[in-house]
């Protein structure tokens, strides 16, 4: 059982390049989120969703975008990558987050 | 946004000491849950609280719904070296605004010296 995996693992851009972090789950949960995680600050909520076709705003959701045509997947795209987005991704996904997330091991992502 | 506050920020501790952390907010949720992270990975569930008051154990692990609902402890029994790594708590529902949405920590880093 894979749980949720995230790819790629490392990522160097440039400022204003775009790309896609994938992010993949198999047990089925319909709620699924990504978090950037900045030294000092925690984890952030970016965007997230309560099930297929249904995505909303977090916490810090500029610069990012999001959608879920499956259940299984969930990408996460930066539009035009600027120095402030370097920072560690986790996408999370669980029946619900009231019993509690279930991680992918992050992308590591530096824009220069 | 909001963000919950924890403290100690980090802590160095002997192997063998109890640890204990905690975590407040300004708002009040239903939901508690504590994290750990090992380096170069995903944080993992350690502890669910569901009610205030409530009192969970997980092995050395004991975690407390505060009363208020607006906070919650951690508390680590006889730390191992294992038990290094960064703690998160985090918050759900209550008065936040949506349950959809987790609110974490800023979490406790901790280390052990043997």
């Amino acid at each position: 059982n894979a749980g949720v995996t995230q790819t790629p693992k490392f990522q160097v851009l440039k400022t204003g390049q775009s790309m896609t972090l994938q992010c993949a789950q198999d047990m089925n949960h319909e709620y699924m989120s990504w978090y950037r995680q900045d030294p000092g600050m925690g984890l952030r909520l970016i965007h997230y969703s309560v099930g297929a076709g249904i995505t909303d705003q977090g916490e810090v959701p500029n610069g990012y975008n999001v959608s879920r045509s499956t259940t299984e997947d969930f990408p996460l795209r930066l539009l035009s990558a600027a120095p402030s987005q370097t920072s560690v991704y986790f996408c999370a996904s669980s029946y619900s987050p009231r019993t509690g997330l279930f991680f992918g091991s992050g992308t590591q992502l530096s824009v220069l | 946004g909001q963000q919950l506050n924890q403290s100690p920020q980090s802590m160095f501790i002997q192997e063998g000491e109890d640890v204990s952390m905690n975590c407040t907010s300004s708002s009040i949720f239903n939901t508690w849950l504590w994290y750990k992270q090992d380096p170069g990975e995903g944080p993992v569930l350690l502890i669910a609280l569901y009610k205030a008051g409530e009192l969970t154990s997980n092995g050395r692990l004991t975690a407390q719904f505060g009363i208020t609902r607006k906070d919650s402890f951690l508390n680590i029994s006889a730390s191992i070296p294992s038990d290094v790594g960064i703690y998160f708590c985090a918050g759900q529902g209550g008065d936040t605004g949506t349950a959809s949405k987790l609110t974490f920590g800023t979490g406790t880093r901790l280390q052990v010296t043997l």
